[in-house]
């Protein structure tokens, strides 16, 4: 099965506490890309980060991290000294190869509040 | 500006009537898709179109039509809606097939409510 499975449902931290999301894949290709995409209260979803198979470098956007591990397959995505800005749904998602196309698999989403 | 548009952005129709939520792109991307968003589901592909005529179910297409006459508009048709099918919908594009080295812009989403 190509499956993205997100545990969190929800996780509620005070405002400054670090706060890590995490996300466990499962698929038989080898080359693939993972993402993570962010659903404000607003209700669109914004692009955070891409990551391919073979680059298993952590990646730090300013208070943003991400892990990157082939051998636990997971994709865990940190967040540095939380903001209420940052509550949202996050969503990590697995590109698969389905009928000769290739798409998006998504987790089931993880509902992040940060309370003042 | 590059974007997706989709309208209407808020629905409530009755059972049976029949619906089109129309998107449009205008990146000249090839590739466009649609999502619906449940609680615990996430995000699940309805259908896909690699290009213009070209069409292909995802993972629940079940209830849904779409067509792709042009590059840049992708409608999804709801012949018989049904209370099963209230949901949040999300249309994409991007330049290639999704995923890959091909991010997905999404539009806005459109909020349905089938009573």
């Amino acid at each position: 099965a190509q499956k993205v499975t997100q545990a969190q449902t929800e996780i509620s931290v005070v405002e400054k506490e670090d706060v890590t999301l995490d996300c466990v894949y499962e698929t038989r290709d080898t080359t693939y890309y993972l993402f993570w995409y962010k659903q404000p209260p607003s209700g669109e979803l914004v692009f955070l980060i891409r990551r391919n198979s073979f680059d298993e470098q952590n990646e730090i956007s300013g208070r943003y991290s991400w892990n990157f591990q082939k051998s636990t397959s997971s994709f865990n995505f940190t967040i540095t000294a939380s903001q209420v800005v940052d509550s949202a749904v996050y969503f990590c998602a697995l590109s698969v190869k389905s009928q000769g196309a290739q798409k998006l698999v998504f987790g089931q989403g993880t509902r992040l509040t940060i309370n003042p | 500006e590059a974007q997706v548009t989709q309208n209407p952005r808020y629905l409530i129709t009755v059972t049976g009537k029949k619906l089109t939520v129309t998107c449009s792109q205008n990146m000249n991307h090839e590739y466009m898709s649609w999502y619906r968003q449940d609680p615990g589901l996430g995000l699940r592909q309805i259908y896909y179109s690699m290009n213009v005529e070209v069409t292909d179910k995802g993972d629940v297409p079940e209830g849904y039509k779409v067509s792709r006459k042009e590059k840049r508009n992708f409608p999804l048709i709801l012949e018989s809606p049904s209370p099963n099918q209230t949901s949040l919908y999300f249309c994409a594009s991007s330049l290639g097939p999704a995923g890959g080295y091909n991010e997905q812009f999404f539009g806005p989403g459109t909020r349905l409510t089938v009573l």
